[in-house]
């Protein structure tokens, strides 16, 4: 099956600095979401973005499907920004999702 | 207008028993998929129910079953419980076909 592979696993910054947070997939897919995972458990999404790029607040996400892969920034990070994302992928319209093992981000006041 | 309501948030079962969690859909959702989250990994998919029927099934034993009710509500059961099915379980709604997800907080399950 597709394969989905994300880094780095850990990220500690300080409040104010940015990040990249990486996607790779093994295959085509019909779609790319990227998720945020609160310590409480809740999954939240940020963005379905498939291919181009999107922005919200200071998340942006840009997918290259031909390249298989994908980009979570975050800029200006707040410690409310802690967590763990995940990339998840679809190969079909009607397809069950796929998660990475997602990117632990710690944000240090 | 309520997300997605899982049921207990926290549970402790025994090595062999059963257990039965629950998912209520976000409001105009009728699709319900289950995860399994262990610790430190990504969510793993069970089963995906849509119109009261099983469309889709992860790799996962017989040991999990699931239903779906004429509400579109949800019920995740796991028979003889191994040490192994400790794990945060997530319930995801969508309307259709995976459109719009929305995840419920889980149900934390911890098997002694």
């Amino acid at each position: 099956g597709i394969q989905v592979e994300q880094s780095p696993p850990d990220l500690i910054l300080q409040e104010g600095a940015n990040s990249t947070l990486r996607c790779n997939f093994s295959d085509s897919v019909n779609n790319l979401q990227w998720f945020h995972q609160n310590p409480w458990g809740q999954l939240i999404n940020l963005f379905y973005i498939p291919s181009g790029t999107k922005q919200n607040g200071r998340l942006s996400a840009t997918t290259v499907a031909t390249e298989r892969y994908s980009l979570l920034y975050i800029s200006s990070s707040q410690t409310t920004d802690s967590g763990v994302y995940f990339c998840a992928v679809e190969r079909g319209r009607d397809d069950k999702i796929i998660f990475g093992k997602g990117t632990r981000l710690h944000i240090l006041p | 207008d309520a997300g997605v309501t899982q049921s207990p948030t926290h549970l402790i079962k025994t090595r062999g028993q059963q257990v039965t969690l629950r998912c209520s859909p976000k409001s105009g959702h009728d699709t319900v998929s289950w995860y399994q989250q262990a610790l430190g990994q990504g969510p793993q998919f069970i089963f995906q129910y849509y119109e009261e029927e099983e469309r889709q099934r992860g790799n996962f034993p017989d040991r999990f079953s699931g239903h779906q009710f004429p509400n579109y509500s949800s019920e995740l059961n796991v028979n003889a419980l191994l040490l192994g099915d400790s794990a945060l379980y997530l319930c995801a709604s969508s309307f259709g076909r995976g459109i719009g997800y929305t995840f419920g907080s889980g149900t934390r399950l911890t098997v002694v």
